[in-house]
Formats: structure tokens, sequence, C-alpha cells
């Protein structure tokens, strides 16, 4: 079963925008990761945010975390077309081995 | 460094056709595991290792079995290939231990089964 619900599923922005991403999720947690990835391509790790976090920043990148609500937020600031890809996210729950459970992602288009 | 390779890119099986699929890193990682992704699923873990010569069962494990004979590798195996196993397979690893880390996806492997 997905642990997350990313919200939305697609977003299509004009370059030099801003684009924000939701995330949702069921069950406790160690942290909550962020991961892109282009088409046809494997995924790479954006950003690590821990439970005690509330907030964390990473180049144009922001993610805030909100364990009561059980949601998290990625917002990428000053887009480019580069930053075209889906982007998931990936909690890890207190149960061990560093295992993530993915959320569908979010299919983000940024217009040139 | 190669980081996470993996061994084949794309495979076409029939049903009932076995194969073995290879997962090589080069970081020194003592976890490792293995993802199907498929469209509008997210990925899903299939198995993992948390060191050489131990594995264990992820979200959906059926149909699947995996060996971690050595630690650099990590090998995923189709006994019986069927067609609800046509997905995109990835292999990631990552440092484990105490402290959470983010893990290191490969390329990935295209199968389909017909």
């Amino acid at each position: 079963s997905q642990q997350g619900e990313e919200d939305p599923q697609a977003l299509s922005i004009q370059e030099g925008e801003n684009a924000t991403m939701n995330c949702s999720y069921k069950t406790s947690i160690n942290n909550l990761q962020w991961y892109r990835q282009n088409s046809g391509r494997g995924l790479v790790h954006l950003i690590l945010i821990r439970s005690n976090e509330r907030e964390k920043h990473s180049g144009r990148l922001r993610v805030t975390l909100d364990t009561s609500k059980k949601s998290s937020s990625l917002l990428i600031t000053a887009s480019r077309a580069a930053d075209t890809a889906s982007y998931f996210c990936a909690t890890e729950r207190l149960t061990g081995a560093n295992n993530l459970f993915f959320g569908t992602g979010t299919r983000l288009t940024v217009i040139p | 460094n190669a980081g996470v390779t993996q061994t084949p890119k794309f495979r076409v099986l029939k049903t009932g056709q076995s194969m073995t699929l290879l997962c090589a890193q080069d970081m020194n990682h003592e976890y490792m595991y293995w993802y199907r992704q498929d469209p509008g699923m997210g990925l899903r873990l299939i198995h993992y290792s948390v060191g050489e010569g131990t594995t264990a069962k992820g979200e959906v494990p059926d149909g699947y079995n995996v060996s971690r004979l050595k630690k650099q590798n990590f090998l995923l195996g189709l006994e019986s290939a069927a067609p609800s196993q046509t997905s995109v397979y990835f292999c990631a690893s990552s440092y484990g231990g105490i402290l959470s880390y983010e893990q290191y996806f490969g390329p990935g492997t295209r199968l389909t089964v017909t």
C-alpha cells in the first residue's frame, strides 16, 4: 500500500515561477524525503527532513514538515525548464531498516 | 565511482521464463533495496538487505527471490515470470544504520512479460 499521496498529480508552470507540491502520509515517521525522477531515469535524492524538524532549505528547495497534520510540502523557487521531472515524497516509518514508502508523485512541467 | 548500476537495462520475457536482475554498488553501502515502479503507483519495495548474507521481504515480495552473497551485489530473481511482473525495476543502496540516510538509485531495468 502507498504511504504517501502527492498533490497535485500534475503541475504546469512558466519558467521563473515557484512550484509547490504537497505530500500527505498515514503513519508516524522517522523522516520524510523528497526525490526527483527525470523521464526514463532513476530517482535522485533531493532533501531529507527529520520528524523533529519543521523546515529545511537546500538551494532553491524549501521543505516543510507538519507531523501533526501528517503532511509535507516541497517548494521550488524560480523554476527552470531543467526542473521538469516527477517529484516523489518518501517516508521512513518507525519500524527500522530505513525502508522508504513512496507516494504516487507529482509530474512538474516547467515551460520555457 | 559508478554509483549503482543495474544489468540488464531492458528485457522481454515470455510467461513462465526465469531471469535474474543484477544490482551492483561501489559505495560500500550496507543496505540495498529492490523496488518496482508501475504507472500511477509510485515505487513499491520488493525485498531488501541490511548486510551481506541477509535478505528480508518488503511490501510486494511474492514471485521474487533475492540474494546478497557479496556486499556490493544484490540479485533479484524471477523464477516463473508472469505478465503482472511487467514493470520497471529499480535497485537502491544506502549507508543504513541508526541514522537515516538517503538512498541512491540505479537507472532501472524495464521488464516486459508477454
